[in-house]
């Protein structure tokens, strides 16, 4: 079946300008997340949906940063004003409930360039 | 708060050769721990997760990792190393203390086999 599908894959973005990274979930999976990868580093978390209400967002590093997930299934990822600092890969994973047992299919990335 | 540190960027072995990356944790409540593989520019793909059930647990590919509660330790095994292994290697672990399920990954470790 298909997994988790992210577009665009890469993004190249003038600083100040403002980006959406769409991520498309596994059909019925309850649970989505985003993380930030930044060169070198492991994922960072950055927000949890269940369902179509976040319900946690305290991986987001300030108001720039906005997601929603209208509808429980395809979600967007919204920057605002654009800084090189948020030149990093973006990834999306899905999973059927938010039991923390289950694992989490991830997307292949939007690589996000600012310049 | 849980974390995840994993000793070692960089790891090269000989194909044949035996795979050790290691992984240590810190959870106040008893963790989840899950190991993923990156090829280059995929997503993350799980290769094998504890969730208190046996400690020595199996997963794809031929890797193997045995949770070690008086060691804090889940280090991820293969008996012998494969070309096509090479990749990079996370370790996490879900953040069930908190409102979410969240993976916290380490920093990631760089396996490199060579012939």
């Amino acid at each position: 079946g298909a997994g988790v599908s992210q577009t665009p894959s890469n993004k190249v973005t003038e600083k100040g300008k403002y980006v959406e990274l769409r991520c498309d979930p596994i059909s019925g999976h309850t649970a989505l997340y985003w993380y930030r990868q930044s060169l070198g580093q492991g994922p960072e978390f950055l927000i949890y949906f269940q369902g179509t209400g976040a319900a946690d967002d305290s991986g987001l590093p300030n108001d720039r940063f906005f997601a929603v997930r209208p509808e429980g299934s395809v979600s967007t990822l919204k920057i605002q004003r654009t800084e090189r600092g948020d030149s990093a890969v973006y990834l999306c994973a899905s999973s059927p409930t938010g039991v923390p047992s289950y694992e989490q299919y991830f997307g292949p990335g939007t690589r996000l360039t600012v310049t | 708060a849980q974390s995840v540190t994993q000793l070692g960027s960089h790891v090269s072995v000989s194909e044949g050769a035996l795979v050790l990356l290691r992984c240590n944790y810190s959870s106040s409540v008893p963790p989840y721990l899950f190991w993923y593989v990156q090829y280059p520019n995929q997503g993350l793909q799980l290769l094998l997760k504890y969730t208190s059930a046996a400690t020595l647990v199996k997963g794809i590919n031929g890797f193997e990792a045995e949770f070690k509660k008086s060691e804090t330790s889940f280090h991820l095994t293969k008996p012998s190393a494969h070309m096509s292994d090479a990749a990079e290697y996370f370790c996490a672990v879900s953040d069930r203390g908190g409102a979410t399920n969240k993976l916290i990954f380490g920093t990631g470790t760089l396996l490199a086999v060579q012939p």
